[in-house]
């Protein structure tokens, strides 16, 4: 167990529709990164936030937002969902948020898109 | 920015045998490469990370070598065993102090 906690584990929605996704990171991190990672692909990098602030941005669709909030915890939120975007999501958190820090990596919400 | 290649994309070894895993990057200002495994339906999980200023590093069965010049570094496994199963990723770090992961090798130990 790394310590960061993601919830739902699975979601399952339709075209259209906007979800949100979950996550705690480790006590003591203050950073916190979301990643995408669909069937056969490695992990696509989509956002980072250091301290409730975005630190670094990847290939996030504009339809994606996110945020980290006082306590440290950070949603993703996916909208007009398309069934391109059914995926394995991962949140990971580390410590001070540069990139040779270890990263670790919560259990991922699946989220399939019908 | 980074550009990050794995090789190969999937790897198959007899149980015993040694597994090597390669990666290759673009910038030579990255400093900082690590490795991940994730098993089937787990997270990923370092395994082991090297920098810059080191070129080869070893845990056990597991080593990193780093060739800074040909900006190329390799994961190697001996003695493998069935638990070695799992798809392995490395990673760089680029100039936004971002990590990009390759793409990601599924080793097979077969029996």
């Amino acid at each position: 167990d790394s310590g960061v906690t993601q919830t739902p584990k699975h979601l399952i929605t339709a075209t259209g529709q906007r979800v949100t996704l979950r996550c705690s990171p480790r006590s003591g991190d203050l950073s916190v990164y979301w990643y995408q990672q669909s069937l056969d692909q490695g992990l696509q990098f989509l956002i980072q936030y250091y301290n409730g602030e975005e630190r670094a941005k990847g290939n996030i669709l504009e339809r994606f937002s996110a945020q980290q909030f006082p306590d440290l915890h950070s949603e993703l939120n996916l909208s007009s969902l398309e069934l391109g975007d059914s995926a394995l999501y991962f949140c990971a958190s580390s410590v001070s948020g540069v990139s040779t820090d270890t990263q670790y990596f919560g259990p991922g919400t699946r989220l399939t898109v019908l | 920015g980074e550009n990050v290649e794995q090789h190969p994309s999937t790897l198959s070894v007899q149980e015993g045998d040694s597994a090597v895993i390669k990666c290759t990057y673009s910038d030579s200002a990255s400093n900082y490469f690590p490795w991940y495994k994730q098993e089937l339906g787990k997270r990923p999980q370092l395994i082991i990370d090297i920098r810059s200023n080191v070129g080869e590093k070893k845990d056990q069965r597991i080593a990193v070598t780093l060739n800074k010049t040909a900006k190329h570094f390799s994961l190697h496994i001996t003695e493998t065993q069935p638990e070695d199963s799992a798809v392995y990723f490395c990673a760089v770090d680029d100039r936004d102090d971002k990590i990009i992961f390759g793409k990601g090798t599924r080793l097979h130990i077969l029996p």
